[in-house]
């Protein structure tokens, strides 16, 4: 079937540091790739998608690369802010399949002044 | 262009009632999925309509159910509740059901006592 898995954390960075999140998956097929951002109290933003290999999605900073090779879209920030502490979500949108979107379990990320 | 409308915010309920939370997608957005959030299992794909017509179906129970309206708006409705039906349940519209892009509302927070 179709999977996420993602780093859980909780991952404490400071101001400026440069961040990393993994995200790999399990999927038939091409899936399309997603990264969703939630701050507390909110529903899920979209922060960035690619729909085929080694397409890179990027968005705020943020960046991630298609890897088909590996099954991977990790989620990359050169210099991270207070205001991105929130929790991140990796997501796939498999081609057919039953399920719309299929999430990771989600890593939060707190980043100190 | 608003948003992703989700009503009630909140809402708290007894063992064995029943609850209906409703969701008005995007202007012009005909999909609507429904995701249940919960510390534990994280986030889980519930079921999708599409031009009132249910797409696809998550792994839950028959007492959860949905329906959408010929304006797209749709709601979903759980019976008998139990105290593990307590979650952030949000919904997400797109554009029609073969967009793998989705725009969240800010979801409705059941707690079940």
């Amino acid at each position: 079937g179709n999977s996420v898995t993602q780093m859980e954390g909780p991952v404490t960075l400071s101001e400026e540091a440069f961040l990393t999140i993994n995200c790999t998956y399990t999927a038939t097929g091409y899936p399309s790739l997603f990264w969703y951002v939630q701050y507390p109290g909110e529903g899920l933003q979209l922060l960035l998608k690619a729909t085929k290999a080694d397409d890179k999605g990027s968005n705020k900073g943020f960046e991630a690369t298609y890897r088909k090779e590996t099954t991977s879209f990790h989620l990359e920030k050169g210099s991270v802010q207070v205001s991105d502490s929130a929790v991140y979500f990796c997501a796939l949108s498999p081609q057919g399949g039953s399920e719309k979107l299929v999430f990771g379990k989600g890593t939060k990320l707190t980043v100190n002044p | 262009k608003a948003g992703v409308t989700q009503t009630p915010r909140y809402l708290i309920k007894t063992r064995g009632q029943q609850v209906t939370l409703s969701c008005s997608p995007i202007s012009g957005h005909r999909s609507v999925s429904w995701y249940q959030q919960t510390p534990g299992q994280g986030l889980q794909f519930l079921f999708e309509y599409f031009s009132e017509t249910q797409r696809n179906k998550g792994n839950f129970p028959g007492r959860f159910s949905g329906r959408q309206f010929s304006n797209s708006r749709s709601e979903m409705n759980v019976s008998t509740l139990e105290l593990g039906d307590s979650a952030l349940y949000l919904c997400a519209s797109s554009l029609d059901s073969s967009s793998t892009e989705a725009f969240f509302g800010q979801g409705t927070r059941l707690t079940v006592v």
